[in-house]
């Protein structure tokens, strides 16, 4: 079975600057995606970045972007220039690349507050 | 374009008493996955419906249990609940043939007194 952990449950950091969000997954499959999720007060869960396994490229989203090291099984989200609307939960999730009905599976999150 | 959406928003219910949650998918999704997410913790997946049928399932009782209708909107419905049961309860709706289809709806918030 798939694992997710996310080993920061919480976060802060001074508006305008970078911050790092951990997170590492196990899994035997080879073909996989992996997700971060932003989840404000709102509760709506906001796709923030995915990224192929496949593609040794690291994906690239604005102010988002994330560090994959396939090898070490490793995905941490990097927001540059960090704005109080970044400040909620952040989720990493994991997801067979296979479709169906495989479901997506989560870590408990962290907690990122941005600050003034 | 109508994302996913969910009612009601918030409920309080006693113990024992049974609760119905409603999901309606985003257009052109045919597939509704429900998760339970308790204070501070990440969702934890409870089943899948394609079809009209139950796909997949995660590990909770029986007492948590589902349907999909014809036009692809679902219930997930809990019996003789538990203080436990008290958790944001989320849908996703994606398409079974588009990989990472994913889209959330806000969740029911169910406290159970």
């Amino acid at each position: 079975a798939q694992t997710v952990t996310q080993s920061q449950p919480e976060m802060s950091v001074q508006e305008a600057e970078t911050v790092t969000l951990s997170c590492t997954y196990d899994t035997s499959e080879n073909n996989y995606y992996l997700f971060w999720y932003k989840q404000p007060p709102s509760r709506q869960m906001i796709l923030v970045i995915r990224q192929e396994a496949y593609k040794q490229q690291n994906a690239t989203e604005n102010r988002f972007s994330v560090n994959f090291q396939k090898a070490a099984k490793s995905f941490s989200l990097k927001i540059s220039d960090s704005q109080l609307g970044d400040t909620a939960m952040y989720f990493c999730a994991f997801f067979p690349q296979e479709t169906g009905n495989t479901p997506l599976v989560f870590g408990k999150g962290t907690r990122l507050s941005v600050i003034a | 374009d109508a994302g996913v959406t969910q009612s009601p928003t918030h409920l309080i219910k006693t113990r024992g008493q049974q609760v119905t949650l409603r999901c309606s998918p985003k257009s052109g999704h045919d597939t509704v996955s429900w998760y339970q997410q308790a204070l501070g913790q990440g969702p934890q997946f409870i089943f899948q419906y394609y079809e009209e049928e139950e796909r997949q399932r995660g590990n909770f009782p029986d007492r948590f249990s589902g349907h999909q209708f014809p036009n692809y909107s679902s219930e997930l419905n809990v019996n003789a609940l538990l203080l436990g049961d008290s958790a944001l309860y989320l849908c996703a709706s994606s398409h079974l043939r588009t990989v990472s289809g994913y889209t959330f709806g806000s969740g029911t918030r169910l406290t159970v007194v």
